[in-house]
């Protein structure tokens, strides 16, 4: 298989501040995503980003490919932005996987 | 709108029994997935399907089993053979197998009792 790294593991932040979170993974990728999972459990889109750097309002992401990692920037962070990050790889040449981290969990705190 | 529903959210079910939980996508996606969630843990492949008529064991395929019989379509079946299935239950599509976006349920959160 292929190891997926998330750190840290836990993060408390004050309304306002920013943050990075990071996904190291252990081979070569053909997709990578981020997922913030709600405290309903659901899994929400964030970014679809096997390479290069997208934003999304105050969100945005960098994947290094081929140095084997990826940052999800959270700026003026919110208490709706609470929950637990997730990323997750698709590795080359095998049949079919997303492999997960076991995710950062957030908690913004007023 | 175009989505994946899962159905129960809820389930419970007594030991000895088998349950089945629902996945449906209109987005006309080949590929499905059925995940497993445990507390505090990512998330652990079960099954996949690349096409109709078609799927493969993932990680943790024993005391599941699948069907597809309608693209649209990817029911999990949580036999009695498995030994702890209390867990939460995600669904996923995607366009084809590799290097596409997947796209999740909201999921079925089954406990035994």
């Amino acid at each position: 298989g292929i190891q997926v790294e998330q750190s840290p593991p836990d993060l408390i932040l004050q309304e306002g501040a920013n943050s990075t979170l990071r996904c190291n993974f252990s081979d070569s990728v053909n997709n990578l995503q981020w997922f913030h999972q709600n405290p309903w459990g659901q899994l929400i889109n964030l970014f679809y980003i096997p390479s290069g750097t997208k934003q999304n309002g105050r969100l945005s992401a960098t994947t290094v490919a081929t140095e084997r990692y990826s940052l999800l920037y959270i700026s003026s962070s919110q208490t709706t932005d609470s929950g637990v990050y997730f990323c997750a790889v698709d590795k080359e040449n095998t049949g079919n996987q997303f492999y997960f981290g076991t995710g950062t969990s957030l908690t913004v705190i007023p | 709108d175009g989505g994946i529903t899962q159905s129960p959210k809820y389930l419970f079910r007594k030991e000895g029994q088998n349950v089945t939980l629902s996945c449906e996508q209109n987005l006309n996606h080949d590929a499905m997935y059925w995940y497993r969630q445990d507390p505090g843990q990512g998330l652990r492949l079960i099954y996949y399907s690349q096409i109709v008529n078609d799927f493969q064991k993932g990680d943790i395929a024993e005391g599941y089993s699948v069907s597809r019989e309608k693209k649209e379509s990817f029911p999990l079946t949580v036999t009695s053979a498995q030994k702890n299935p209390t867990a939460f239950y995600l669904c996923a599509s995607s366009r084809a197998l590799r290097g596409y976006e997947a796209f999740f349920g909201q999921g079925t959160r089954l406990t035994v009792v």
